[in-house]
Order: C-alpha cells, then sequence, then structure tokens
C-alpha cells in the first residue's frame, strides 16, 4: 500500500526565516497531495493541496511543490512568523478503487518559528 | 464555510460506559469520516461513509459503532472502551470520495477513558 515519509520530524526557525518540510511516497498512481496544519488543542486546517497535473502551487507565504519522477513533494514557508508554530501533516491520496478517499499521511513535522 | 463540527469537544468516560460522539457539516459534502488521532501522532483512518453508506471501516473493534443518519450527521457510539482508546477523535468530510478530494476537519473530541 502508499507509503509517505515525512522529513525533517522537528523544525526550529528564527522569524522571517523560511521553512521547508519534504515528503516521499512511494504509490505512483498517488494523484493528490493535501498539507494540514495542526496547532495546539486543535483539528487538522488544510492549507494548501497540490493535484498530480500541476508542479508548482502558490498561496501567499506558502507554496507547495511536487516530483512526480522522483515521488516527492514539498511545503515552503516564506518569511516564517510566530503563528506559523504548529505541526505540519502531508499526504497523498492513492488511487485504489476500494480505498476511496483514504489518504495516507506522513508522521508530522513540528515547526517551531522563534521570534 | 469550510466548518465540521463536532460535540462534545471533551468526554471523560468510565470502561462500561456508553456514549456517542457527533459530527455535522453543512456544505452538501457526500463523504464522512472519523480518525483517531494519537498525541504527536497523524491521524488514523477508522471509517468511512459514502452518500449515507459505510464505504471503509478500518478494521476497527466493535466497540466503536458508526451510524450516518443523513447527509450532514456522523455518529460515533461507544461501548465498554478500553483505556488506550483515550485519543482525540476527528470528524471530516469531503464531496465525494473521489471527485473532490479536499477533506475539511473537524475540531475533535479529546476522549478519556477511566
Amino acid at each position: 500500500g502508499e507509503n509517505v515519509e515525512q522529513h525533517p520530524s522537528t523544525l526550529s526557525v528564527q522569524e522571517g526565516d523560511s521553512a521547508v518540510i519534504k515528503c516521499t511516497y512511494s504509490d505512483s498512481a498517488s494523484n493528490y497531495f493535501p498539507w494540514y496544519k495542526q496547532e495546539l488543542g486543535k483539528g487538522p486546517q488544510l492549507i494548501i493541496d497540490i493535484r498530480s497535473n500541476v508542479g508548482e502551487k502558490k498561496d501567499q507565504r506558502i507554496a507547495v511543490t511536487l516530483n512526480k519522477t522522483a515521488k516527492h513533494f514539498s511545503l515552503h514557508i516564506t518569511e516564517t512568523q510566530p503563528e506559523d508554530s504548529a505541526v505540519y501533516f502531508c499526504a497523498a491520496r492513492g488511487m485504489i478503487y476500494n480505498q476511496g478517499g483514504k489518504l495516507i499521511f506522513g508522521q508530522g513535522t513540528e515547526l517551531s518559528v522563534k521570534p | 464555510d469550510t466548518e465540521v463540527t463536532q460535540t462534545p469537544k471533551h468526554l471523560v468516560m468510565g470502561m462500561t460506559n456508553k456514549k456517542s460522539l457527533k459530527c455535522e457539516q453543512h456544505m452538501g459534502h457526500r463523504a464522512m469520516y472519523w480518525y483517531k488521532q494519537k498525541a504527536k501522532k497523524p491521524p488514523e483512518l477508522m471509517f468511512v461513509y459514502s452518500y449515507e453508506k459505510l464505504s471503509i471501516n478500518e478494521s476497527v473493534p466493535s466497540r466503536f459503532s458508526p451510524e450516518c443518519p443523513n447527509s450532514s450527521l456522523l455518529n460515533l457510539h461507544l461501548h465498554a472502551l478500553q483505556p488506550e482508546d483515550s485519543a482525540l477523535y476527528l470528524c471530516a468530510s469531503s464531496q465525494g470520495e473521489r471527485e473532490r478530494s479536499e477533506q475539511y476537519f473537524g475540531p475533535g473530541t479529546r476522549l478519556t477513558v477511566t
């Protein structure tokens, strides 16, 4: 089945610096890759996603890139702010028929932005 | 509006109790999900309902019983739980299982089994 690896598990940056989180997936048929931000005591919040027919997508300070050949995708946060501190999860959705809308999550990255 | 609501926010129950978790969405989504999340771990899929029918059961113990009364509501009935079932239970919804895949999560119910 699909497997998603996420690195690093923890990331500490200074306010204003950039942060990059990387994920690799195993199923070449995966076609949808969302990123979630989870703050303490809250549910995961969808912050950006990318589909397999697109190489890059941006939304203000966040961007996601996808390399289908290498089967990896990355989240880029520029000009980080303390409120970006949270756990970030990447996910991949496969095309196995009986798996339906099943997302396979990475293990998460705890991002800390120091003022 | 991408809001999924869950009640209660917190729940403490004994191993012999019966309780229910509730989830609601008014986005017209036709797929709804239950996930279990342990501290510092990713969400683990438990159940998927598609068009009010159970589509996926990830081999969840029978002490967890899902129910989808209509397209906007999802319940999770709990009975005879174990302390290791203590976790954050998340509900999510999406427009469909395949057509539009964006899944939106609720805030979760923090469950403690004593």
